[in-house]
């Protein structure tokens, strides 16, 4: 059964610093894996999606690295802002007959302090 | 591009009340899933369907749940007879093409609460 973790559950950091959010899976057989955003009462924002081939996916000040051996994979944040306030959930697609669901991490809760 | 659509966005009813919800997915995404979200956890996956066929449903999904998408469209998802577990955050999502490598774009969520 896949499993995702997302350690720690929150983090708080002052603005300007560099950051990186963590994501560990237990099958490494999967599909893809994507970052999202989620801020309060809200649904989710894509953010990145790495698929299984791929190393590695940029958008602006953030990056995410996928290492499927060691079933790992991290959010890097550029220069925080307060904005970049939020949860922020991985979930990986697993190949599995029949399925196309997406499996979540509880995520990690980010405040950035002005 | 008018993003995923979900209504009502709150939902307050009484124990063993129906309720059901509806999304209207990304125009042309012909695949739509529907999850459940607790507080301080992440979503889980309820059941998708590609165009009008529902392909998969989790066993969360009891039977008084149920889901259709009758013309490939929008979706509605009712519950019938509420019990107070059932209140949660409903989020739908879609997504392009019959593949799994295309990423899901989510809507803001209906947000259940039982009494």
């Amino acid at each position: 059964k896949q499993e995702v973790t997302q350690i720690p559950a929150a983090l708080s950091v002052p603005e300007g610093e560099n950051l990186v959010l963590n994501c560990s899976f237990t099958d490494s057989a999967i599909y893809n894996l994507q970052w999202f955003r989620q801020d309060p009462g809200k649904g989710l924002t894509s953010l990145l999606l790495i698929q299984s081939s791929q190393r590695e996916q940029t958008s602006g000040r953030l990056n995410a690295s996928l290492d499927k051996s060691s079933g790992r994979s991290t959010l890097y944040i550029a220069a925080s802002q307060p904005g970049d306030s939020a949860t922020y959930l991985c979930a990986v697609r697993h190949p599995r007959r029949g399925a196309s669901k997406i499996i979540f991490g509880s995520g990690t809760r980010l405040s950035i302090r002005p | 591009d008018t993003g995923v659509s979900q209504n009502p966005r709150h939902k307050i009813t009484k124990r063993g009340q129906n309720v059901t919800f509806r999304c209207d997915p990304i125009s042309e995404h012909n695949r739509l899933y529907w999850y459940r979200q607790t507080l301080g956890q992440g979503p889980e996956f309820l059941t998708y369907f590609q165009n009008e066929a529902q392909l998969e449903k989790s066993r969360l999904l009891s039977d008084r749940f149920s889901a259709e998408r009758p013309k490939g469209s929008f979706s509605t998802l009712e519950i019938q007879r509420t019990e107070q577990g059932d209140s949660a955050m409903y989020l739908c999502a879609s997504s392009l093409g019959s593949g799994d490598n295309q990423p899901q774009h989510f809507g803001d969520g209906t947000r259940l609460s039982i009494l």
